[in-house]
């Protein structure tokens, strides 16, 4: 049971460069989620999805975009990476009712020069 | 927003008990949790309680919630090397229903010495 994958591990991105976090979960979790881990801040909130064709937005979702084609994939689109963006991304998925436990990824680190 | 705060560090001796505290603003939550972040992973769930208690126990682990003061803490017994990372408490509104967010503290670095 693979979990919550995200790919890739590291990123390097020059300032104006788009790409694409990747996230994939396998326990047919309805729920699923994109936090930045930023020194000193915890981890905010950028996008959520309750289910397959819908999205909101977090905390702090300016300059990233997100969808939900199916139940398993959750990618996170950078379309002009700034340096403000230079952060550890999570990616998290949870069961759509009662159950509360969030389930991460092992984590994306960017660095936008 | 609401807020969850914790210290930034806490350097305990390898067979003491440690004990990492949080306080959050939010009286309608429903849910409060602590994950453990070992390097270069993501988090991990360590346990959790209900708003409606006032102590869990697991194994090693301990979870005091005093809710008057909206004080959560954290008591690892026999502390171990192995326990060396970083410790997020969290919760969840009772307001939050649609978004199902956790709000993060900025986590507690436990460091065990030898």
């Amino acid at each position: 049971n693979a979990g919550v994958t995200q790919t890739p591990k590291f990123q390097v991105l020059k300032t104006g460069q788009s790409m694409t976090l990747q996230c994939a979960q396998d326990m047919n979790h309805e729920y699923m989620s994109w936090y930045r881990q930023d020194p000193g801040m915890g981890l905010r909130l950028i996008h959520y999805s309750v289910g397959a064709g819908i999205t909101d937005q977090g905390e702090v979702p300016n300059g990233y975009n997100v969808s939900r084609s199916t139940t398993e994939d959750f990618p996170l689109r950078l379309l002009s990476a700034a340096p403000s963006q230079t952060s550890v991304y999570f990616c998290a998925s949870s069961y759509s009712t009662s159950r509360e436990k969030l389930f991460f990824g092992s984590g994306t680190q960017l660095s936008v020069l | 927003g609401e807020d969850v705060e914790q210290s930034l560090f806490l350097s305990v001796r390898e067979g003491d008990s440690s004990v990492i505290n949080c306080t959050y603003t939010d009286s309608s939550s429903t849910y409060l949790y602590w994950y453990k972040q070992e390097p270069g992973a993501g988090l991990q769930l360590l346990t959790y309680i209900f708003s409606n208690m006032d102590m869990k126990q697991d194994q090693r682990l301990t979870v005091l919630l005093n809710k008057k003061d909206k004080h959560l803490s954290l008591r690892i017994a026999d502390t171990q090397t192995g326990d060396s990372a970083i410790y997020f408490c969290a919760e969840r509104g009772g307001k939050d229903t649609g978004r199902r967010a956790l709000t993060f503290g900025s986590g507690t670095r436990l460091q065990v010495q030898p």
